[in-house]
Parts: C-alpha cells; sequence; structure tokens
C-alpha cells in the first residue's frame, strides 16, 4: 500500500516570499502519480500540481513547482510570491492502482500579510 | 463546466438513524469517489464507482454504502449512525477513473451526529 507523509503540521510565510512544504512517500510501483491538493477555509478540495513519476522534469504551475527526488521518494511543494489566497491546507497524495489516493496529514499554511 | 455538487451541504442526524449523501459529478465523468474527512484521521477513503459498479472499497463498516445511477450521479448512505461517523464527506469525480486522472472535488456534507 501506498502512504503519504507531511512532517510539517503548520506553516507560515510572508506575503510575496517563497515558502516549500514537505512530502515525502511510500510505493513499490515504478510508475506511478503524485498530486498536491489545497483545501482553502471554503473546504472544496482543489487541484494544485501533478507530477508523473517516469517524468524527470519538475512540474511547474504559475507559481507552483515541486522538486521530484524519486530516489528519495520526496515530493516538495515550492510556493513562489506568496499570496493571502495561498491560505489553506495542503495535502500530498498519491493513487494506487485502484485509483483509490492516499493522502498526507496535510501542512496547514497561513500567508502573512 | 459544473464542478462537483454534493447536497446538502450539512446535515444533524441522531445516533441510530440514517442518513443519504447526493453527488453530481462533472458532465463527462464517470468514475465518483467518496473520502471522509475528520481531524483525527485525516481523509480516508470510502469507495469509488465507476460506470455503476463498486470497483474499490475502503476499510469501512457495511453501514458504509453507496451506488451509483445510470447518468453517473451518486449516493453514499450511512446506516445506524454513531457519534464517531460526525466528519465531513467529499465526492470527488475523475474523467477517466485512472490514476493519471486528478480528483475534482465537491464542496463536502458537513454530517454531524448527536
Amino acid at each position: 500500500a501506498q502512504t503519504v507523509t507531511q512532517s510539517q503540521p503548520e506553516m507560515s510565510v510572508q506575503e510575496a516570499e517563497t515558502v516549500t512544504l514537505s512530502c515525502t512517500y511510500d510505493t513499490s510501483e515504478s510508475n506511478y502519480y503524485l498530486f498536491w491538493y489545497k483545501q482553502p477555509p471554503s473546504r472544496q478540495m482543489i487541484l494544485v500540481i501533478r507530477q508523473e513519476a517516469y517524468k524527470q522534469q519538475n512540474a511547474t504551475e504559475n507559481r507552483f513547482s515541486v522538486n521530484f527526488q524519486k530516489a528519495a521518494k520526496s515530493f516538495s511543494l515550492k510556493i513562489s510570491d506568496s499570496q493571502l489566497g495561498d491560505t489553506a491546507m495542503y495535502f500530498c497524495a498519491i493513487p494506487n492502482t485502484g485509483n483509490q489516493f492516499y493522502f498526507g496529514t496535510g501542512t496547514s499554511l497561513t500567508v502573512i500579510p | 463546466k459544473a464542478g462537483v455538487t454534493q447536497t446538502p451541504r450539512y446535515l444533524i442526524k441522531t445516533r441510530g438513524q440514517q442518513v443519504t449523501l447526493s453527488c453530481s459529478p462533472i458532465s463527462g465523468h464517470r468514475s465518483v469517489s467518496w473520502y471522509q474527512q475528520t481531524p483525527g484521521q485525516g481523509l480516508q477513503f470510502l469507495f469509488e464507482y465507476f460506470s455503476e459498479t463498486q470497483r474499490n472499497k475502503g476499510n469501512f463498516p457495511g453501514r458504509f454504502s453507496g451506488r451509483q445511477f445510470s447518468n453517473s450521479r451518486s449516493e453514499m448512505n450511512v446506516s445506524t449512525l454513531e457519534l464517531g461517523d460526525s466528519a465531513l464527506y467529499l465526492c470527488a469525480s475523475s474523467s477517466a477513473g485512472t490514476r493519471d486522472s486528478p480528483l475534482h472535488f465537491g464542496n463536502g456534507t458537513r454530517l454531524t451526529v448527536t
């Protein structure tokens, strides 16, 4: 089974600064996908970014990018130019072959004006 | 396209009662999954339906059941409610129902059992 670990329960960052959220995972599969989701206070989970494990290039979506270290099974999320709207819970997730997503316990990020 | 719609947004029930939650996926999405979110356990997978068939089930008691209709809409039922069933129930749909397809979540149903 897949496991996901997020070791930072809470983090804060000043507006316009950069912050990195950590995630490590374990899987026995050779080909897999990794996801970051955010859940703002409105509670709707929103996809932030997706990484395909067989791709060496780190995924990027505007101000969001990942640092994917396959050998270390690490999948961190970097948020550049942090904005107040980035305040949310962030979850790292990995699905198994049955499309069951395994989520980490989340990191609560607060952007300070 | 309209997003995933869950109804109702809030529910208050008494122990022993049963409850039905509804989810309408994004148009064209054939896979619907349900997750339970609690502060203590985080996000836990309940089950996944694809083309009206349950393909996968999490480690929840038989009191938790679901179904999917021909239009891909899904319902989740919890019978004989317990206090521990209080949670945010999230429905998610995906286009292909494969692990490379991102989940698109609804706003959730907040269930409180008293």
